[in-house]
């Protein structure tokens, strides 16, 4: 596609169920970001995927927190029994070796 | 850890007025160092970037970032602002060698009045 897709663009759940967020990245682009930007915070770093190499997960904060990359492409970020700090703008972000990120433009989510 | 400050929340111009928003960084080595931009319903968008070399840069936009390793600072300036401009403004930096692994800051909202 011509940039970084994400969805849902909006998710609204309740405290204790589970989300799975998507991100498709800019075809082509081996390394892909996940970051949280809450209200009031700068973006706060998830966890990083480059090539086949394993993930730099040293952002999640928390083991509710997980995310995998299949086939090097698409790569979803699950979060288990949400809570209501989980709330956040969640943004997926892509880039070539020229270490320019493309974000997506993020999954508003709201735990009830 | 490397961390990236940006004491504006919120600046205010006029329409043609000159800006500057500051961003100090604390790094140890030479930092790889961003500015994006996030305007109101669309993505982060890379302003610019520097990697080594002429500490002024140049971006879209008209936008520039001067690096000052002395201050610690990368601040990013327009001479004259559109109302176009109103946005919010993230500067980050990162870790040479991994620069996609970026820290950012809390950003600062710009408001232009006409």
């Amino acid at each position: 596609g011509a940039g970084v897709s994400q969805s849902p663009s909006n998710k609204v759940t309740e405290k204790g169920k589970d989300v799975e967020l998507r991100c498709d990245p800019i075809s082509g682009h081996t390394a892909l970001y996940w970051y949280r930007q809450s209200l009031g915070q700068g973006l706060e770093f998830l966890i990083y995927f480059q090539g086949n190499s394993a993930p730099d997960k040293s952002g999640l904060p928390s083991d509710r927190f997980s995310a995998e990359r299949t086939g090097g492409s698409v790569s979803t970020l699950t979060i288990q029994r949400t809570q209501q700090e989980d709330s956040a703008v969640y943004l997926c972000a892509s880039s070539d070796f020229n270490e320019k990120l493309f974000f997506g433009s993020g999954t508003q989510l709201s735990v009830l | 850890a490397q961390s990236v400050t940006q004491p504006d929340i919120h600046i205010t111009v006029s329409e043609g007025a000159s800006l500057e928003l500051r961003c100090n960084y604390s790094y140890g080595a030479t930092p790889y160092l961003f500015w994006y931009v996030q305007s109101p319903g669309q993505g982060l968008q890379l302003l610019l970037k520097y990697f080594s070399g002429d500490t002024l840069v140049q971006g879209i936009k008209g936008f520039e970032a001067e690096f000052k390793r002395s201050q610690s600072s990368f601040n990013l300036r327009k001479p004259s602002v559109h109302w176009s401009d109103a946005a919010e403004y993230f500067c980050a930096v990162g870790n040479t060698g991994t620069a996609s692994k970026l820290t950012f800051g809390t950003g600062t909202r710009l408001q232009v009045t006409l």
